[in-house]
């Protein structure tokens, strides 16, 4: 079955300081990936998305994701972060070719906590 | 142009009681999905469904929920005789054809407290 894994429940980084946020996915195919962000309250909102082709994806709020098939990973950076990111994050791969229903499976998140 | 609205945004419930959650889709947006948040934990694919039409239930518990997108009006989702493990963050999503595009949006949630 596909699954998704973000390893860190947790993470603190400091303002300015760059992030990574991890996932790793369980998958037959190339899959369809996503990185979601959710602020308290709030529902999530599309940060970026890998279909195909170049596999470092450029997001909004100056995040990226590198797809990387040898290690089943699509991690999600920010060269330097900003109080306001502070939110959970949700990974999530689409099962369009194997379903037809277009639906997602999330990884547990990540919570980021910014300190100044 | 207004976003995936749900409502209520905040449901008290008591054990036993029906909760009914509503949710509008975006305009042009012809595909309705629920995901469940519990605590701690990521959202899980519940339902997706069409117009009159319940296509994927492969998430949905065998008991006491059922989910609707009738003709005219918001997508429901129904939970009878609540309990507390039912309480959860219920998000609706909306998408246009195509599926393959994943033009998801999603709402701001229904938050239900089951007391």
């Amino acid at each position: 079955a596909q699954s998704v894994t973000q390893p860190d429940i947790h993470i603190t980084v400091s303002e300015g300081a760059s992030l990574e946020l991890r996932c790793n996915y369980s998958y037959g195919a190339t899959p369809y990936l996503f990185w979601y962000v959710q602020s308290p309250g709030q529902g999530l909102q599309l940060l970026l998305k890998y279909f195909s082709g170049d596999t470092l994806v450029q997001g909004i709020k100056g995040f990226e994701a590198e797809f990387k098939r040898s290690q089943s990973s699509f991690n999600l950076r920010k060269p330097s972060v900003h109080w306001s990111d502070a939110a959970e994050y949700f990974c999530a791969v689409g099962e369009l070719k194997t379903s037809n229903t277009g639906k997602l499976i999330f990884g547990q998140g990540t919570t980021l906590q910014v300190k100044p | 142009n207004a976003g995936v609205m749900q409502n209520p945004r905040h449901l008290v419930r008591r054990r036993g009681q029906e909760a009914r959650l509503r949710c509008s889709p975006m305009k042009g947006h012809s595909h309705v999905y629920w995901y469940r948040q519990l605590p701690e934990e990521g959202l899980k694919f519940m339902v997706y469904l069409q117009k009159e039409n319940i296509i994927d239930e492969s998430g949905m518990p065998k008991e006491r929920f059922s989910a609707e997108f009738p003709k005219e009006g918001p997508s429901i989702l129904r939970i009878q005789q609540v309990v507390r493990g039912d309480s959860a963050a219920y998000f609706c999503a909306s998408s246009p054809p195509p599926l393959a595009n994943y033009g998801y949006t999603f709402g701001s949630g229904t938050r239900l407290t089951v007391v």
